[in-house]
């Protein structure tokens, strides 16, 4: 099973820049890792997905580097409607089939 | 496009009754699934279907059964619910499956169990 870590929570203002680090040693071949957001009282929902290099959409931008180990969520210039819980996912399989494992995940507080 | 749906988005139950969770989606996705969520907690996979007429068991399926008559519903029962079910639970969809895929997920259902 591909499990990650990631930082248990993190504390920005609005206006700055929030880099959210996950690793992810045991990662397969073919496994790609993908970012959730889940705000309080709602279900996650999708943010961005790579598999190498970087990734950029409206909202977020994903590093990964060449050895695939990690994996960084950047978000831009957040803003107080940031502060969710972001969930750090890579591929897990069981008989051909996704099961997707949520850990945690980083609680993200932003303040005016 | 409403997506995926869950009905109801909050019940009390006492000790030993049994209830329905409905889950609907409109986008004509194959895979659906069950989660719940404990305060706290990242979401754990209760059961799962890969298409109507068959589900599967997932990390904690014990208290809980499932079915998929139709291709946009997916039905979580509880049998005799527990207190140790109180949580939320998420019903969620996707097109395919592999790492490349994405779920969408419904509002939740919040479940207390007196």
């Amino acid at each position: 099973l591909a499990k990650t870590t990631q930082p248990i929570s993190m504390d920005s203002y609005e206006g700055q820049e929030v880099n959210i680090t996950c690793s992810h040693n045991n990662i397969a071949t073919n496994d790609y890792i993908t970012w959730y957001q889940q705000f309080p009282s709602q279900g996650p929902r999708f943010i961005i997905q790579g598999y190498k290099t970087k990734v950029t959409n409206e909202v977020a931008s994903l590093f990964i580097p060449a050895d695939r180990k990690s994996s960084t969520l950047s978000l831009p210039r957040v803003s107080l409607s940031d502060t969710a819980v972001y969930y750090c996912l890579v591929g897990d399989w069981d008989t051909g089939f996704q099961k997707l494992v949520f850990g945690t995940g980083t609680r993200l507080l932003v303040s005016p | 496009n409403a997506g995926v749906t869950q009905t109801p988005k909050f019940r009390v139950l006492k000790t030993g009754q049994s209830m329905t969770l409905l889950c609907a989606q409109d986008m004509n996705h194959e895979y659906m699934y069950w989660y719940r969520q404990d305060p706290g907690m990242g979401l754990r996979l209760i059961h799962y279907s890969v298409g109507e007429g068959t589900t599967a068991k997932g990390e904690v399926p014990d208290g809980y059964n499932v079915s998929r008559l139709k291709k946009q519903n997916f039905l979580l029962g509880l049998e005799s619910a527990a207190p140790s079910q109180t949580s939320v639970y998420f019903c969620a969809s996707s097109l395919g499956t592999g790492s490349g895929e994405t779920q969408y997920f419904g509002p939740g259902t919040r479940l207390l169990v007196l």
